[in-house]
C-alpha cells in the first residue's frame, strides 16, 4: 500500500537554527498538509498546499515557516529560526481530494527537539 | 467559536464493547472523521460520516446525528491492540477541526 514518507524521523537543533523537514506524499495525491502535535496535546493544522501554492494556513504558520514542493515528489517544511516552543512531532499528510472530504494519509512524523 | 469535545480517557476490558463520544459546535459542517493514533505514531483513518446514521466497518462503527452535533465511535470485541487515542475531526467549511482525542486503555 502506498504511504507517505518523512525524513528525518528525529531532528535535534539549537534555538535560532533553520531546519527543513522533508516529506514524500503518495504519488497520485493532489493535496498536501503539515500538522504538528506537541507531546500530549492535540493535532494542530499548520498549512495545506494544492496546485503548487498554499491554500490554507493557520495562525501558527507565521513568517518563520515556509513550504515548498521543489520537484514532483518532495514536499518540505522549513522553519527559519527555531524556537524552544517549536519542539513537537511534525506530521506530513496527503489526500486525493480536499481534507474535508477525503481521508488524510499521514507520514510517521519527524520529532523535532529544539534545545 | 469552533469546539470539539471528547472524553480525555476511557478504560475498557478486552473482549468488551466501548463507545467513545464526540460532540461538536462548529460554524459549518461538511462531515466528521474518526482517526486512531497509537502512542508515538501517526493518526490513521478509521471512518467518515456525512449523513445521519450508523456506518459499520468490521469491529468499528461510527454514528452521526447532525441535529445534535454528536457522533460516537463504537468498538466491539476489544483487543489489546485497540489501546490508542481516538481522534474526532470535523470538516467545518472545508477546514478540519480536531478534537484533543480520547485515550482508550484496554485491560485484560
Amino acid at each position: 500500500e502506498p504511504e507517505v514518507t518523512q525524513t528525518p524521523s528525529h531532528q535535534v537543533t539549537q534555538m535560532g537554527q533553520e531546519v527543513i523537514l522533508r516529506c514524500v506524499p503518495i504519488s497520485n495525491h493532489l493535496y498536501f498538509y503539515w500538522y504538528r502535535q506537541i507531546l500530549g496535546q492535540k493535532v494542530e493544522f499548520l498549512v495545506s498546499f494544492y496546485n503548487n501554492e498554499i491554500s490554507e494556513k493557520s495562525e501558527i504558520f507565521d513568517d518563520q515557516f515556509s513550504v515548498e514542493r521543489p520537484d514532483g515528489s518532495n514536499f518540505t517544511l522549513k522553519i527559519r529560526s527555531t524556537k524552544l516552543e517549536d519542539s513537537a512531532m511534525y506530521f506530513c499528510a496527503s489526500s486525493e481530494g480536499e481534507a474535508g472530504i477525503s481521508p488524510l494519509h499521514f507520514g510517521n512524523g519527524t520529532r523535532l527537539t529544539v534545545t | 467559536g469552533q469546539n470539539i469535545d471528547q472524553p480525555t480517557e476511557m478504560t475498557a476490558t478486552e473482549g468488551a464493547i466501548v463507545q467513545i463520544n464526540c460532540t461538536y459546535q462548529t460554524s459549518g459542517f461538511n462531515g466528521l472523521f474518526w482517526y486512531q493514533q497509537h502512542a508515538g505514531e501517526a493518526p490513521t483513518f478509521l471512518s467518515y460520516n456525512v449523513l445521519d446514521g450508523l456506518e459499520e466497518k468490521g469491529r468499528f462503527s461510527s454514528f452521526l446525528s447532525r441535529s445534535k452535533g454528536y457522533s460516537y465511535l463504537l468498538l466491539k470485541e476489544l483487543q489489546m491492540k485497540d489501546s490508542a487515542s481516538y481522534l474526532c475531526a470535523v470538516n467545518s467549511n472545508y477546514q478540519l477541526i480536531w478534537g484533543a482525542g480520547t485515550k482508550l486503555i484496554i485491560k485484560p
